[in-house]
């Protein structure tokens, strides 16, 4: 079965540095999502992507943050200069169609920002 | 704006039986999509069950089933014959029906199964 993933599954960055955190997702599918989760809260949103540009971003996705789907295959998304508090599990998700109600959650890139 | 509204930060249960989690949720669109994610601690999230919100009857998935009360806005999941692999956080999620719209979720519910 197809599914999304994500890597590194975990990274360790001192505050002030760039990171890139990798997507793959589902080939067929055209529409695309970040979301974080610091630990022990929930889940919240940070942007859609769809046909090579942003939909929807949250306020949390500032001036720092950018996204980008370089290729056909790889969904990314870049912290410009990390914060502490960016340290949070970052999820990708995917979707198929416009119809389709589901979003298919990749398992996650654990962010560490010392 | 939307929210979503777990009031039910722990629940526990006795291994096979069963359990009801709560969710309401706010909202002054008609046409919704309304999730169950299933967190374990390795932290991915996995669907447990959606439901359309213009279809009346609610939906099942095995041992997981909905009831979903459209005029009181109110999506609460029962977990039938619980088993320890139940475990987990579990949030509910809330999707506009437009587009490629985002999930806003709930703060979740911690889920023990006591063997």
């Amino acid at each position: 079965e197809p599914e999304v993933t994500q890597t590194p599954s975990h990274q360790v960055t001192q505050m002030g540095q760039e990171v890139i955190l990798r997507c793959v997702p589902i080939s067929n599918h055209l529409y695309f999502y970040w979301y974080r989760q610091i630990l022990g809260q929930k889940v919240e949103f940070l942007v859609s992507f769809y046909n090579n540009e942003i939909s929807e971003k949250s306020e949390i996705f500032d001036d720092q943050f950018s996204v980008e789907r370089p290729d056909g295959s790889n969904f990314t998304l870049k912290i410009r200069s990390t914060k502490l508090e960016d340290s949070a599990m970052y999820f990708c998700a995917s979707k198929r169609g416009r119809v389709e109600g589901e979003q298919y959650f990749g398992p996650g890139t654990r962010l560490t920002v010392t | 704006a939307q929210t979503v509204t777990q009031s039910q930060p722990e629940m526990s249960v006795q291994e096979a039986e069963t359990v009801t989690l709560s969710c309401t949720y706010d909202t002054s669109e008609s046409d919704y999509y309304l999730f169950w994610y299933k967190q374990p601690p390795s932290r991915q999230m996995i669907l447990v069950i959606r439901q359309e919100a213009y279809k009346q009857q609610n939906a099942t998935e095995n041992r997981f089933s909905v009831n979903f009360q459209k005029a009181a806005k109110s999506f609460s999941l029962k977990i039938s014959d619980s088993q320890l692999g139940d475990a987990a956080m579990y949030f509910c999620a809330y999707r506009r029906d437009f587009g490629n719209e985002k999930l806003t979720f709930g703060t979740g519910t911690r889920l023990t199964i006591i063997p």
